[in-house]
């Protein structure tokens, strides 16, 4: 029972360059979601899932899409990345309210 | 809007001695509360919660946190700091929606020898 595994744990990109955010869960949980954490800023969301075939905006959802490909997998693309999308993104299920974080991927656009 | 607030950013502790985090929540019914705590270069980790019933709610690591509607907080307490306790703790309540947690801006705890 791994939980919430994301890949990659680090990553530089250049600005405008893409890449995807993976995340994927094994408790059988139907929501999930994607936060970003800033120094200062806490988490804040950027899009949820509540379910499979469903997904939703959150706080910060500007320059990101997301999948949710079935109900295990949901993933956080960046199409143009810019540097203000530097941070630490985790992914995270949830269960009766209670959110189970993944580890982390690091992101550095320069 | 519904927020969390957080008032202290950095914290300094002794070993051994007792700690309080402050939360203060602004949302309009009984909230679900939530305190999760993140170890350097980890993710975070459920340390207690709060639904209803009994205010006083025991978490992991020896952790509590009382719920006062009154203040609208949620205040963590330990009785006593272990150096291991060092790490960022983040206040959330559940939005109104019900379908995502909405958090504070943490609070680094360090803990001094």
């Amino acid at each position: 029972n791994a939980g919430v595994t994301q890949t990659p744990k680090f990553q530089v990109l250049k600005t405008g360059q893409s890449m995807t955010l993976q995340c994927a869960q094994d408790m059988n949980h139907n929501s999930m979601y994607w936060y970003r954490q800033d120094p200062g800023m806490g988490l804040r969301l950027i899009y949820y899932s509540a379910s499979e075939g469903t997904t939703d905006k959150g706080e910060v959802p500007n320059g990101y899409n997301v999948s949710r490909l079935n109900k295990r997998e949901f993933s956080l693309r960046l199409e143009s990345a810019a540097p203000s999308q530097t941070s630490v993104y985790f992914c995270a299920s949830s269960t009766l309210g209670i959110l189970y974080f993944g580890p982390g991927t690091r992101l550095t656009v320069t | 809007a519904q927020s969390v607030t957080q008032p202290d950013i950095h914290i300094t502790v002794s070993e051994g001695a007792s700690l309080e985090l402050r939360c203060n929540y602004s949302y309009g019914a009984t909230p679900y509360l939530f305190w999760y705590v993140q170890s350097p270069g980890q993710g975070l980790q459920l340390l207690l919660k709060y639904f209803s019933g009994d205010t006083l709610v025991q978490g992991i690591k020896g952790f509590e946190a009382e719920f006062k509607r009154s203040q609208s907080s949620f205040n963590l307490r330990k009785p006593s700091v272990h150096w291991s306790d060092a790490a960022e703790y983040f206040c959330a309540v559940l939005n109104q929606a019900g379908t995502a947690l909405i958090f504070g801006k943490g609070t680094t705890l360090s803990v001094s020898s």
